[in-house]
């Protein structure tokens, strides 16, 4: 079984700051990591992923996550947050392999507020 | 542009009512996805398919049914609406990527 937990249901920062949203997965056997966002009613896009090779993928936006499989870490940052950046995050895992693609489980959510 | 779309966006219906909720995707995926998302919580996977004629039921167990004849659509339907049934409905698809492509999601509520 899988599983995924977003630490702090709620992130707050200023305009300029940097940007850390934590998530911590557990899996029993290599996992496929994401991170999607959501605007208020709106679906999920896809902001980044993990799949194999380098452990530091970059995104869109600016965003970037590090894959540490001793710490079962995959935490998104950004160095400078916008007003833009105002939504929900979700951090979600799969299982490696064509059959898994896309039967992701999903963490509960960080909003993150955008001071000016 | 290759995308995924869902109809209606929003929905409120009367207990009992019979509903579908429809999905099309043009980016030609053979697997497609039905996730609920309930207000302020993790979304959960509650139908799939690999491809025509094939469905499977996901994680969260869901009163809702699917099909899939064609491999462009993939609707979702309840025989019988009920209050606990409001949530947010999401449709996603896959080709040869990890990841899933979602539509904008229908907000239902049953009244």
């Amino acid at each position: 079984a899988q599983s995924v937990t977003q630490l702090g249901s709620h992130v707050s920062v200023s305009e300029g700051a940097l940007v850390l949203l934590r998530c911590n997965y557990s899996s029993s056997v290599p996992p496929y990591l994401f991170w999607y966002v959501q605007y208020p009613n709106q679906g999920l896009q896809l902001l980044l992923k993990y799949t194999t090779g380098a452990t530091l993928v970059k995104g869109i936006n600016g965003f970037e996550a590090e894959f540490k499989k001793s710490e079962t870490s995959f935490h998104l940052t950004k160095p400078s947050a916008h007003m833009s950046d105002a939504a929900e995050y979700f951090c979600a895992v799969s299982r490696a392999g064509g059959t898994s693609y896309g039967k992701l489980t999903f963490g509960q959510g960080t909003i993150l507020t955008v001071h000016p | 542009e290759a995308d995924i779309y869902q109809t209606p966006r929003y929905l409120v219906i009367g207990t009992g009512k019979k509903i579908t909720l429809e999905c099309s995707q043009t980016m030609g995926h053979d697997k497609m996805y039905w996730y609920q998302q309930d207000p302020g919580m993790e979304l959960h996977l509650i139908h799939y398919s690999y491809g025509v004629n094939s469905t499977e039921k996901g994680d969260l167990s869901s009163e809702s049914t699917v099909s899939r004849i064609r491999t462009e659509h993939f609707p979702l339907t309840l025989e019988s609406a009920r209050p606990s049934h409001t949530s947010q409905y999401l449709c996603a698809s896959s080709g040869g990527h990890a990841e899933a492509f979602f539509g904008q999601g229908t907000r239902l509520t049953v009244v």
